[in-house]
């Protein structure tokens, strides 16, 4: 597709209840990001996955999260036992690498707003 | 420890008006600076950026205002309209060990008044 595409668009669900956020990015893009958006917080670093290479975990708050990318391509960012605090917008941004133009930057999708009731 | 630390959280602005947001950093190591802008519904999109060998980068009504020495970057905005309405974020970026990864502020609510 023409953009990143993330699903659902939105999602409710119990506390205690698993829930899994899927991104499609560009093409092409071999560099792929997950951020977590909460209301007067930013944009908030989750994961980064470049290539073949090792993700970066180091801005998961808890091990309850854990993302993955197949194939270099399509990622899941899964939440168990989901808690109120994980209510946000979870975004995910991917990115050509390389001399490709635009290497520099971030395209977002439009996010995954997640509610914990 | 917030690395980038961006004021004001909101702003209002008259149609016609200048609207300036500024951001903080502490990490010297930072080579590249952009500004997203986000609208309701959407994803933040890139609007401009600067890299620190350079003061100022204007594209139209946006400048981006860059002071190396005190760590700090602004956006104006000129002629302000009610379609730049948004939330706009600053960030910056590092690249080292292969890592790659923006740092933004927390976000600046513009309002821009008919």
């Amino acid at each position: 597709g023409a953009g990143v595409s993330q699903s659902p668009s939105n999602k409710v669900t119990e506390k205690g209840k698993d829930v899994e956020l899927r991104c499609d990015p560009i093409s092409g893009h071999t560099a792929l990001y997950w951020y977590r958006q909460s209301l007067g917080q930013g944009l908030e670093f989750l994961i980064y996955f470049q290539g073949n290479s090792a993700p970066d975990k180091s801005g998961l708050p808890s091990d309850r999260f854990s993302a993955e990318r197949t194939g270099g391509s399509v990622s899941t960012l899964t939440i168990q036992r989901t808690q109120q605090e994980d209510s946000a917008v979870y975004l995910c941004a991917s990115r050509p690498t390389g001399t490709a133009s635009g290497a520099n930057v971030l395209t977002f999708g439009a996010g995954s707003r997640l509610t914990v009731l | 420890q917030q690395q980038v630390k961006q004021s004001p959280q909101s702003l209002i602005v008259q149609k016609g008006g200048i609207s300036i947001i500024n951001c903080a950093y502490e990490n010297t190591a930072f080579d590249y600076f952009p500004w997203y802008q986000q609208f309701p519904g959407k994803g933040p999109a890139l609007l401009i950026a600067i890299r620190p060998d350079v003061s100022e980068k204007k594209e139209g009504r946006f400048t981006i205002s860059f002071n190396k020495s005190a760590k700090q970057f602004s956006l104006h905005i000129m002629d302000s309209q009610p379609g730049d309405s948004a939330t706009y974020f600053c960030a910056a970026r590092v690249a080292s060990g292969g890592s790659y990864i923006p740092t933004f502020g927390r976000g600046t609510s513009l309002i821009v008044h008919p």
